[in-house]
């Protein structure tokens, strides 16, 4: 399968915003996806993104998608401490049926 | 709605001892589903994935096995567990977009 890189941690201050990066290798994945999984618990879709979008945006969370460098990233707006969770970036890569995820990205959020 | 149910929770099982995860899905025809698991690094391992009943596709060779009874069950076994295998493991269906996980079990053999 391909391999989809994240950083492993990033720890920011309540109410800052939070940028989360992901770099996919297979250019020809159609879908794009961020999953949240709160401490203990399943993987929680989050949102996701067609290839053929730069730019998502829902509520505090915006997705940017960079097709040239194969490059996501999920912003989050005014973090709260809730928000604290790994956050896993996946694609489904060309001529499979699952998902390939990366690592996931520890995010904690101070008060 | 859709929903997907996993049992047990958390479960500490000797070594040596069988093992039996099942995972069923409401809501939904003919899901793929997948089983996962996911270790102390953090990261999700693809374990098996099944496009329909009897059938199952295995992604990593180990002592775990995955049946598919019925259209909507799911159930990871093995026969004689061992210490690696302990981890959370992660029940997943998915449609045409997107992937939806259960709650997980965690296993601890001892």
């Amino acid at each position: 399968g391909e391999d989809v890189e994240q950083s492993l941690f990033l720890s920011v201050r309540e109410g800052d915003s939070s940028v989360i990066n992901c770099t996919y290798t297979d250019s020809s994945s159609t879908y794009l996806y961020w999953y949240k999984q709160e401490p203990g618990a399943g993987l929680q879709l989050l949102t996701y993104i067609f290839s053929n979008m730069d730019m998502k945006q829902d509520q505090r969370l915006t997705v940017l998608l960079n097709k040239k460098d194969k490059h996501l990233s999920l912003r989050i707006a005014d973090t709260q401490t809730g928000d604290s969770a790994i956050y896993f970036c996946a694609e489904i890569p060309s001529g499979y049926s699952t998902l390939t995820f990366g690592k996931g990205t520890m995010l904690l959020v101070s008060p | 709605s859709q929903t997907i149910h996993q049992w047990p929770a958390t479960l500490v099982q000797p070594v040596g001892s069988p093992l039996s995860l099942e995972c069923t899905v409401e809501g939904t025809s003919n899901p793929n589903l997948y089983w996962y698991r996911q270790a102390a690094g953090r990261g999700l391992q693809l374990l098996f994935y099944s496009v329909g009943i009897g059938q199952i596709s295995s992604e990593v060779p180990q002592n775990l096995s995955a049946s598919r009874p019925q259209d909507r069950q799911f159930i990871l076994s093995s026969k004689k567990l061992l210490l690696s295998d302990s981890g959370f493991y992660l029940c997943a269906w998915s449609g045409t977009l997107e992937a939806f996980f259960g709650q997980g079990t965690r296993l601890t053999v001892v």
